[in-house]
């Protein structure tokens, strides 16, 4: 099977402008994650979905970044406007499961987004 | 709130012996433990993982250790290759909270040399 696609793969920006990440899980997978991965940590979550709704967005900082799910299956997570601290890869993952498994889920390659 | 804790950030071991991984948590209330490998430029790829009733799962060259009174995690991986050389990630999935929601370590930078 496919899997998580992700794009772009990089991204430069500078600060105080927006910037916009795609994701397409794999096929018939109803959960949708998006993830932020600063360097020297690990993954932490922004934002998931179950088909078109939002599940969890606890994290989200809302005053900046966006995401939508639209007909439960494409997803694109907007950063407007962007800070530095915003610098980091942006990985998203899917799953078939509504709650989680003892195989987890699937992540995609994610975007590394560099403000300067 | 759950958190895990991976208190070294690399690990250097000799082609052909042990690596051992660690990992510890702080909240009891999960499903499952996992470990997450992590080559550059990719997204991190499902390894193993253990059921929060048993204290030992093994898959090959990969064995995990889960000691639930210290609340410690560990991953062992005998014989080491070249190419395990790679970031791992130790995670859990909470029980009680947002369905499914992966709560990560800090990452381990494991090297392996030939």
């Amino acid at each position: 099977e496919a899997g998580v696609a992700q794009s772009p793969r990089y991204k430069i920006i500078e600060k105080r402008q927006s910037v916009a990440f795609w994701c397409n899980p794999i096929s018939g997978h109803a959960t949708l994650y998006w993830y932020q991965q600063i360097l020297g940590q690990g993954p932490k979550l922004l934002i998931q979905f179950q088909n078109n709704g939002v599940v969890d967005d606890s994290q989200l900082p809302k005053d900046r970044f966006s995401a939508e799910r639209l007909k439960g299956v494409d997803s694109t997570l907007k950063i407007q406007p962007a800070k530095l601290e915003d610098s980091a890869v942006y990985l998203c993952a899917s799953s078939l499961a509504v709650f989680g498994t003892a195989n987890g889920y699937t992540f995609g390659s994610g975007t590394r987004l560099t403000v300067v | 709130d759950q958190q895990v804790k991976q208190n070294s950030p690399s690990l250097s071991v000799q082609e052909g012996r042990i690596s051992i991984l660690n990992c510890d948590y702080t909240n009891s209330m999960f499903d499952y433990f996992l470990w997450y490998k992590k080559y550059p430029a990719e997204g991190p790829t499902f390894l193993i993982s253990i059921s929060s009733i048993k204290d030992k799962n093994e898959d090959g060259r990969f064995t995990v250790f889960l000691n639930k009174s210290a609340k410690h995690l560990s991953l062992h991986i005998v014989p080491s290759q070249p190419g395990d050389s790679a970031v791992y990630f130790c995670a859990n999935i909470s029980r009680g909270t947002s369905y499914g929601k992966l709560t990560f370590g800090q990452g381990t930078i494991l090297t392996v040399h030939p």
